[in-house]
């Protein structure tokens, strides 16, 4: 079926970098753009950034330009999201979530936490 | 940067009420507003897109209104299911970029 499967949750040490991965499966990978959301426990959806598939054109927010990449693996349908010098205040959980029909988030993958800490 | 403000933060109301949540922005920059509702321990899911339009399989209860900077939320009638978080997203022409707002907890009565 259409679904967004992402990888499992992470514990990382400050300082460190975590990269999630997302897998695209039922309908045409590289035909809708991969966005990444972030929510802290307790808080609020916070956007990071989009990665055109066929392309590879990406798109930050200014919050995590220098720090995130966003890649992807066509021959595996899978998108990626690196996350570098992590902190504390980056524990949260990361969702992958297609742009479709008006550039709306219609599909979300199921979140992946990532904890850091010492 | 464009900032998304929705108010009220938490709306208490009862099944069968009819619940108004808004969000405005602090500059005009498009008409490409979205709601989502988020469950406990869900993913969001898209309700409304473009301010007005229905996303597929979204009850009729549920709908959008309002453009330049005051977009509204509406559900004409709660059933149990609509207690939720509901946040408000504006996509930016330019730079292309997506801003959330901080989120209205819809809580029974």
């Amino acid at each position: 079926q259409v679904q967004l499967v992402q990888s499992g949750a992470e514990v990382k040490k400050p300082g460190a970098s975590v990269k999630v991965s997302c897998r695209a499966s039922g309908y045409t990978f590289k035909s809708y753009d991969i966005n990444w959301v972030r929510q802290a426990a307790g808080q609020g959806l916070e956007w990071m950034g989009w990665m055109n598939p066929n392309s590879g054109n990406t798109g930050y927010a200014q919050k995590f330009q220098g720090r995130v990449t966003m890649t992807r693996d066509t021959s595996i349908r899978t998108a990626y999201m690196e996350l570098s010098s992590l902190r504390s205040d980056d524990t949260a959980v990361y969702y992958c979530a297609r742009g479709g029909m008006a550039a709306v988030f219609d599909l979300w993958g199921q979140g992946s936490l990532v904890t850091v800490s010492s | 940067e464009v900032v998304l403000t929705q108010s009220p933060a938490t709306l208490s109301l009862s099944p069968g009420e009819r619940a108004t949540l808004s969000c405005r922005a602090s500059q005009s920059d498009s008409n490409y507003l979205a709601w989502y509702q988020q469950k406990p321990g869900q993913a969001p899911r898209v309700l409304i897109y473009d301010a007005s339009n229905r996303a597929t399989g979204i009850p009729a209860r549920f709908s959008g209104s309002g453009s330049g900077t005051d977009f509204t939320l509406t559900i004409s009638s709660l059933e149990s299911e609509d207690f939720a978080v509901y946040y408000c997203q504006l996509r930016s022409i330019w730079p292309p970029m997506y801003t959330f707002g901080q989120g209205t907890k819809l809580e029974i009565k």
